[in-house]
């Protein structure tokens, strides 16, 4: 079974600073993997789709990396700012199954 | 519509009763999820819709429940003689194909007394 890793759990930054959030898996037999925000009490709103064939994708002040073949991925936030301040999941969509298979997420603080 | 749309937001039920959770996905989306929230959790996977049929429902924890999508639109996730343990945020999503982007609707939070 896939498993998903999110380190930290909870991080919390000073307004302005780069951060650097982590998602790791057990089986590199993905066809993509997707970073969602969560804020509380509301559903997922997609960041970024990278397929597995790709190494990067980028948003605005956010950049998304995949290794797949070390079963990692990190979310880059340039420039953090208040309103950054979410709960991060990352998702994986394994080959068999067809399911997404979730971290338990990184709860971000940006302090004004 | 221009995103997943979930019906209720809220739910309160007591022990024992039926419920039903509609989703409704962006229109043309042929992949539909249905996940399952507890608080300070991911989502887990319950079922996976392709059109009207359901092509894996390995997630659904036991027979009490049930998910429908009969127009390979609309989905309705039933739950029977509900348990306290259910109470959780259900999440639906859908997505124009198997590997392309997943939407997310805002979630139904149910709470079983």
């Amino acid at each position: 079974k896939q498993e998903v890793t999110q380190i930290p759990a909870a991080l919390s930054v000073p307004e302005g600073e780069n951060l650097v959030l982590n998602c790791s898996f057990t089986d590199s037999a993905i066809y993509n993997l997707q970073w969602f925000r969560q804020d509380p009490g509301k559903g997922l709103t997609s960041l970024l789709l990278i397929q597995s064939s790709q190494r990067e994708q980028t948003s605005g002040r956010l950049n998304a990396s995949l290794d797949k073949s070390s079963g990692r991925s990190t979310l880059y936030i340039a420039a953090s700012q208040p309103g950054d301040s979410a709960t991060y999941l990352c998702a994986v969509h394994i080959y068999t199954g067809n399911q997404f298979y979730f971290g338990t997420g990184t709860s971000l603080t940006v302090i004004p | 519509g221009a995103g997943v749309s979930q019906t209720p937001s809220n739910k309160v039920t007591e022990k024992g009763k039926y419920v039903e959770l509609r989703c409704d996905p962006i229109s043309g989306h042929t992949a539909l999820y249905w996940y399952r929230q507890s608080l300070g959790q991911g989502p887990e996977f319950l079922i996976y819709f392709q059109g009207t049929g359901a092509a894996d429902d390995s997630g659904l924890p036991n027979d009490r429940f049930f998910a429908v999508r009969p127009e390979g639109s609309v989905s309705t996730l039933k739950i029977q003689r509900t348990e306290r343990g259910d109470s959780a945020v259900y999440l639906c999503a859908s997505s124009s194909n198997l590997n392309t982007e997943a939407f997310f609707g805002q979630g139904t939070r149910l709470t079983v007394v």
